[in-house]
This record gives C-alpha cells, sequence and structure tokens, in this order.
C-alpha cells in the first residue's frame, strides 16, 4: 500500500525559505502513471494546488506561487522536495503531499500524506 | 476565490439525500476536464471519493455518486449517516491556469 510522509521544519521565520520533504513508501516514485504533488490548506481555509512534478523532473505550479515555489525530485531516495521563498504569514498552512493520477492532463489526487503543519512566525 | 465555486454548507437529516454542487467554467469543467470529490474530516487529510466525475474509489460507499453536465458537476449522498458529516471538495484542471484547482469546500453537517 503506497503511503507519503511529509517531513521539515514546523517554523519558519518570515522572509526565509519553507523547505519540505514527502517521502513515498510502497512503491515506485518513476512511475509513467503519475506525477506526484503538493496541497496546501491555512488554518480554517479550503485547499489550495501548489504544484507537481513527474519522475522525470518536469514541473507544473499554481501561477499564484510559481515566482516562489520550487518543486524536486530524487527518485534515489523516493522522495520529491518542496521549496517555497520569502515566506509570509499568509503562507502558515497545513503541507500535503499527495500522488497525481497522470492522463491527458494530470487528474486526482491519491493517497495523500498525513499533512505537516508549517507556520510562519518570527 | 476559488476557480470552482461550491456551497460554503448544506445539511441533511440522517437517511435523507443531499447533493453539494461545483460550478466551474469553460476553461475546466466546460471544457471537459474531469471532476473529483473529496472529503475530510476535521484533523485529517482529505481522501479521494469520487474519480473522473463519477467512478468511485473501491471502499467507498455506493450511496455516494457524481455526475457532470455541463460547466457543473455535483456530489449526491443517499441514506445520510452521522459519519458523512465532513468537509467536501471537488477538484478539476483548467487549461487557462494550465494546472489542478479547487472548490472552496462545502461543510456536511448531518441533522
Amino acid at each position: 500500500q503506497l503511503q507519503l510522509q511529509e517531513s521539515g521544519p514546523g517554523l519558519v521565520k518570515p522572509s526565509e525559505t519553507l523547505s519540505l520533504t514527502c517521502t513515498v513508501s510502497g512503491g515506485s516514485i518513476s512511475s509513467s502513471s503519475y506525477y506526484w504533488g503538493w496541497i496546501r490548506q491555512p488554518p480554517g481555509q479550503g485547499l489550495e494546488w501548489i504544484g507537481s512534478i513527474y519522475y522525470s523532473g518536469s514541473t507544473y505550479y499554481n501561477p499564484s506561487l510559481k515566482s516562489r515555489a520550487t518543486i524536486s525530485v530524487d527518485t534515489s531516495k523516493n522522495q520529491f522536495s518542496l521549496k517555497l521563498s520569502s515566506v509570509t504569514a499568509a503562507d502558515t498552512a497545513v503541507y500535503y503531499c499527495a500522488r497525481q493520477r497522470r492522463q491527458l492532463v494530470p487528474n486526482w489526487f491519491d493517497p495523500w500524506g498525513q499533512g505537516t503543519l508549517v507556520t510562519v512566525s518570527s | 476565490q476559488s476557480v470552482l465555486t461550491q456551497p460554503p454548507s448544506v445539511s441533511g437529516a440522517p437517511g435523507q439525500r443531499v447533493t453539494i454542487s461545483c460550478t466551474g467554467s469553460s476553461s475546466n469543467i466546460g471544457a471537459g476536464y474531469d471532476v473529483h470529490w473529496y472529503h475530510q474530516l476535521p484533523g485529517t487529510a482529505p481522501k479521494l471519493l469520487i474519480y473522473g466525475d463519477s467512478n468511485r474509489p473501491s471502499g467507498v460507499p455506493d450511496r455516494l455518486s457524481g455526475s457532470k453536465s455541463g460547466a457543473s458537476a455535483s456530489l449526491a449522498i443517499t441514506g445520510l449517516q452521522a459519519e458523512d458529516e465532513a468537509d467536501y471538495y471537488c477538484q478539476s484542471y483548467d487549461s487557462s491556469l494550465s494546472g489542478s484547482v479547487f472548490g472552496g469546500g462545502t461543510k456536511l453537517t448531518v441533522l
């Protein structure tokens, strides 16, 4: 059974870079059928897709975050990572990683990691 | 402001049927892109309920069904149960944004 687990600092200072890693277990990240994505949820709010990556390294991002977000993949470790630069309090959220079905267009997310709360505060 | 519009809340009594709508535009649902539905219990990660407009993953009861018409989609839940109380989100692809989009979420309350 495929599982995803987010890891990284729970507290980041304003203007610094948020860094998270998602470790995939129970399956290979190098599958031609899937992308690997990051989604976030500010406290009490809805879901926002951040971006997704294919195992080859090709990426696509939410235009509203594209200038600050970088997603990378390490197939040797079965991991993919998110870096979000110049963070502000508005970036405080639970960050989820998830597998995304790859078809003619990127499709549904399943499964999801349990999520990790990142707070931006000095 | 979400690209996909959902009602903030819906409610129903146990045993009743409720529907949750998801309204998009010509660059997402109206363009024929698939709609997917998730539910989220408090403090937990979203879980896939419906994919490809109307398909249920293994383990999702047939009380839940999805449909799509034009630029809108709906999730229907029949035989409402207390365990259905959760937040529900729709998701699709948007060609203008070249990416995935979510609805703002709907809180389902079982009376």
